[in-house]
């Protein structure tokens, strides 16, 4: 089945200590990326790859970091969890580079608290 | 600064009859526009898209409809189900750049 899975589904953890969310999609999809969903800010954009070893800021990466080792792996990593960074998120993979004309598909979530 | 917004944070929508989305946007830069539904504790799933050279798209029940002078586009789901009570987002982009609305929470009562 074509999926893109995410590692865990729930995380509570404490400030500062790192953590890693794990992204893997099966369809060798060139683009991957990661949101957050926040109340009343819909989805933005925090990193994107359109490639193995190419990885791009979005519109809001502080505090993150991500890397593509892999074509099928993105993992997402918090070197230091704030309270900010409490959020929903999702990864996501696209067969083609440009981004906006072509649709995503979503892994199913990641509930991040960070007290 | 929002460039996508979808004003309405929730719609409720007796089954058989339309449901219409509303979403606006101020980048006169964005060239395609999609729509996605959310279910509670998954991710977001593509519904339809539409190019600004198009002003109307159709798929089944779904139609999306762009006005590109009043920068605003709508989704109808007609007739509307129970199975459509979801959270829908309006995307808007062009090349590498994609901006998401807040979403609408619908309800479909039967």
């Amino acid at each position: 089945e074509a999926q893109v899975t995410q590692n865990p589904r729930y995380l509570i953890t404490v400030t500062g200590k790192k953590l890693t969310v794990t992204c893997s999609q099966n369809m060798n999809h060139e683009y991957m990326s990661w949101y957050r969903q926040d109340p009343g800010l819909g989805l933005r954009q925090i990193y994107y790859s359109m490639n193995v070893e190419v990885t791009d800021k979005g519109d809001v990466p502080e505090g993150y970091k991500v890397s593509r080792k892999e074509k099928r792996n993105f993992p997402l990593i918090l070197e230091s969890p704030s309270p900010n960074q409490t959020s929903l998120y999702f990864c996501a993979s696209s067969f083609q580079r440009v981004l906006s004309y072509n649709e995503q598909f979503f892994g199913p979530g990641t509930r991040l608290t960070v007290l | 600064d929002q460039q996508v917004k979808q004003n309405s944070p929730s719609l409720s929508v007796q089954e058989g009859r339309i449901s219409i989305l509303n979403c606006d946007y101020t980048n006169s830069m964005f060239d395609y526009f999609l729509w996605y539904k959310k279910y509670p504790a998954e991710g977001p799933t593509f519904l339809i898209s539409i190019s600004s050279i198009k002003d109307k798209n159709e798929d089944g029940r779904f139609t999306v409809f762009l006005n590109k002078s009043a920068k605003h586009l709508s989704l109808h789901i007609v007739p509307s189900q129970p199975g459509d009570s979801a959270v829908y987002f309006c995307a808007a982009g062009y090349g590498n750049k994609l901006v998401f609305g807040a979403g609408t929470i619908l309800r479909v009562k039967s």
